[in-house]
């Protein structure tokens, strides 16, 4: 079963305007999540995390809000730049060991000049 | 460089022939995981170190898989007896981790396998 799901395997924004990756969990355990961005043919590259005690954490154009009662999160890229496009992952681990990462599919951002 | 490094690259092999992959991770990091990505999944975690104790294995982790991350430096990973079904990118991961602390992983580029 797929414990972390991020049902849309592509988004296409415009440069400039805000783009906005959703993430479903179903795994009440889980307490930290974390996003990665992955170009094509190389590693996933961590982008920004929250624990299960915030509600919302930024860090320049990037922030990530969850809400634990949907068990729902999602990324959001203001401003969205041709760079950013990649394949974004969300990604989860429980009970505060951090030793093991559940990951969506991911979905493909396009961010288009 | 000071990021996970992987070797090599890219593997081609044919069905029944073993292969090994290496993780080189960053230096001061003590906890060293291995996972496995196939196309249009995200990865999967297979194995992780803690130092130079292998403390947990995913059930996707058959008898034919072995990883060793000897003196809790670098790591190894060998797949005895390939299978088709084992073509995937191999990735490899490493966080410094003090108790419960949470902690980012960082990702090695990836080892990716073709068997033939």
């Amino acid at each position: 079963d797929q414990q972390v799901k991020q049902n849309s395997p592509s988004l296409s924004v415009q440069e400039g305007r805000i783009s906005i990756l959703n993430c479903d969990y179903t795994n009440s355990m889980f307490d930290y999540f974390l996003w990665y961005k992955k170009y094509p043919a190389e590693g996933p590259t961590f982008l920004i995390s929250i624990s299960s005690i915030k509600d919302k954490n930024e860090d320049g154009r990037f922030t990530v809000f969850l809400n634990k009662s949907a068990k729902h999160l999602s990324l959001h890229i203001v401003p969205s730049q041709p760079g950013d496009s990649a394949v974004y992952f969300c990604a989860a681990s429980a009970g505060g060991s951090n030793y093991k990462l559940t990951f969506g599919k991911g979905t493909l951002l396009t961010v288009n000049p | 460089d000071t990021g996970v490094s992987q070797d090599p690259r890219h593997k081609i092999t044919k069905r029944g022939q073993n292969v090994t992959f290496r993780c080189d991770p960053i230096s001061e990091h003590n906890r060293l995981y291995w996972y496995r990505q196939t196309l249009g999944q995200g990865p999967e975690f297979l194995t992780y170190f803690q130092n130079e104790a292998q403390l947990e294995k995913s059930r996707l982790l058959s008898d034919r898989f072995s990883a060793e991350r000897p003196k809790g430096s670098f790591s190894t990973l060998e797949i005895q007896r390939t299978e088709q079904g084992d073509s995937a990118m191999y990735l490899c991961a490493s966080s410094l981790s003090l108790g419960f602390s949470y902690n980012e992983q960082f990702f090695g580029p990836g080892t990716r396998l073709t068997v033939l």
